[in-house]
């Protein structure tokens, strides 16, 4: 079965503890996406990549990092910097087909600041 | 730039209709439709292209009108399935080779027996 997977599904991350979220697709997508979501709030882009080794930052790309080292795979870090990381992380990939591109979302991982 | 959703909030009696809109200050290319529910991930309802057709499938359909860069989805005959929360996303007509979306905040939909 094609898909997205994103692990861990919950991750508690200490004070100054830098901690990556991992994202897998075996869709043969060309484009990932980092999202962060808030509670009761909507989307806001992390980072993004649309071809291997390369990325761009989004709207709230300080305190993160990512890499892109292979098709399938987009891990997110986020690092000490982030003051704020408690949030629902969700990856997303896309591919563009004939004039259409849909982005199809991950399951998600629940990021908690002990 | 950011498209705005409206209404915010709504709750219907399961059966009754509802129309959620999306309306952007930016010529749209394209107009995608997600529905959340609590806790999960978007899930894909459908996209609509400028110059394509409305588009729907089963009680949920959408229309796209290029004129107010506005789309619209209607959901009829609601079901207590149809509850959570709608997400548009746009793509501007002049975003070239980028191919993010830029989001609403979102349309909380909840269906009551």
């Amino acid at each position: 079965d094609g898909g997205i997977t994103q692990s861990p599904k919950y991750l508690f991350r200490k004070e100054g503890q830098n901690v990556t979220l991992s994202c897998e697709q075996n869709l043969n997508h060309d484009a990932m996406y980092w999202y962060r979501q808030d509670p009761g709030q909507g989307l806001r882009l992390i980072y993004y990549s649309q071809i291997v080794n390369d990325f761009q930052k989004g709207d709230i790309a300080e305190g993160y990092s990512v890499s892109r080292e292979k098709k399938e795979s987009f891990p997110l870090t986020v690092t000490s910097a982030q003051k704020n990381p408690t949030a629902f992380y969700l990856c997303a990939s896309s591919k563009r087909q004939g004039g259409q591109e849909t982005q199809y979302f991950g399951p998600g991982t629940r990021l908690l600041v002990l | 730039q950011q498209p705005v959703q409206s209404p915010q909030a709504v709750i219907l009696r399961e059966g009754e209709d509802a129309v959620i809109n999306c309306s952007s200050s930016k010529a749209l290319y394209s107009v995608h439709w997600y529905r959340q529910k609590h806790g999960e991930a978007p899930v894909f309802l459908m996209i609509l292209l400028k110059g394509g057709e409305q588009k729907g499938h089963d009680k949920i359909s959408a229309s796209f009108n290029e004129k107010k860069q506005q789309s619209s989805l209607y959901l009829t005959a609601s079901q207590l399935s149809y509850s959570g929360t709608y997400f548009c996303g746009t793509q501007p007509i002049n975003a070239g080779n980028n191919r993010k979306l830029i989001w609403g905040l979102g349309t909380s939909l909840a269906v009551n027996p």
